[in-house]
């Protein structure tokens, strides 16, 4: 079976312009999961949706994020106004159902500069 | 909040020895916790989890961790290092109750085999 998959895998824009990053969960899975990772650093949390709601915004850096993710499978993260320090590796992962103990499947992320 | 640190960002072992990666997390209320690997160019792959049964849990790839509420850690062990070992490793913790499933993720330990 398919795993998460995530495009594009690379995206390389410049300051100020609108880009959107995709994410197809495993099928049947019911929570999906982003975070961004910075170089060095481990994964941060960003956002997660159960269904079609966003369950947890909290870890959004500022209004310019925003996710959506309108039949509760394929999600986009749309990030407005780009800047250079929004360069990282976006991850999203997929759960069965919410549960804290429930193991998240990450894709490959896609890794996005801004110059 | 919840916070995962750790300790050492870069592991080097020979090949055949011992490996312990460490991790402690600060909670007043025992969380899950799981051990993540990840290979250049490739998504987070689950090696194991603690979900509050055994202390002592097995993970795949001969890894295993054993929890201890009175250190607050759950270090990372296998007893012989392949030359496959070599990858990033991230320890994280969910909190487990309703709205709070996101993964908080320590910093990463770059483990490195000699041969």
């Amino acid at each position: 079976g398919a795993g998460v998959s995530q495009t594009p895998s690379n995206k390389v824009t410049e300051k100020g312009k609108y880009v959107e990053l995709r994410c197809d969960p495993i099928s049947g899975h019911t929570a999906l999961y982003w975070y961004r990772q910075s170089l060095g650093q481990g994964p941060e949390f960003l956002i997660y949706f159960q269904g079609t709601g966003a369950a947890d915004d909290s870890g959004l850096p500022n209004d310019r994020f925003f996710a959506v993710r309108p039949e509760g499978s394929v999600s986009t993260l749309k990030i407005q106004r780009t800047e250079r320090g929004d360069s990282a590796v976006y991850l999203c992962a997929s759960s069965l159902k919410v549960a804290g103990d429930n193991e998240q499947f990450f894709g490959p992320g896609t890794r996005l500069t801004v110059l | 909040a919840q916070s995962v640190t750790q300790l050492g960002s870069h592991v080097s072992v020979s090949e055949g020895a011992l490996v312990l990666l460490r991790c402690n997390y600060s909670s007043s209320v025992p969380p899950y916790l799981f051990w993540y690997v990840q290979y250049p160019n490739q998504g987070l792959q689950l090696l194991l989890k603690y979900t509050s049964a055994a202390t002592l849990v097995k993970g795949i790839n001969g890894f295993e961790a054993e929890f201890k509420k009175s250190e607050t850690s759950f270090h990372l062990t296998k007893p012989s290092a392949h030359m496959s070992d070599a990858a990033e490793y991230f320890c994280a913790a969910s909190r487990g109750v309703q709205g709070a499933q996101k993964l908080v993720f320590g910093q990463g330990t770059r483990l490195t085999i000699n041969p």
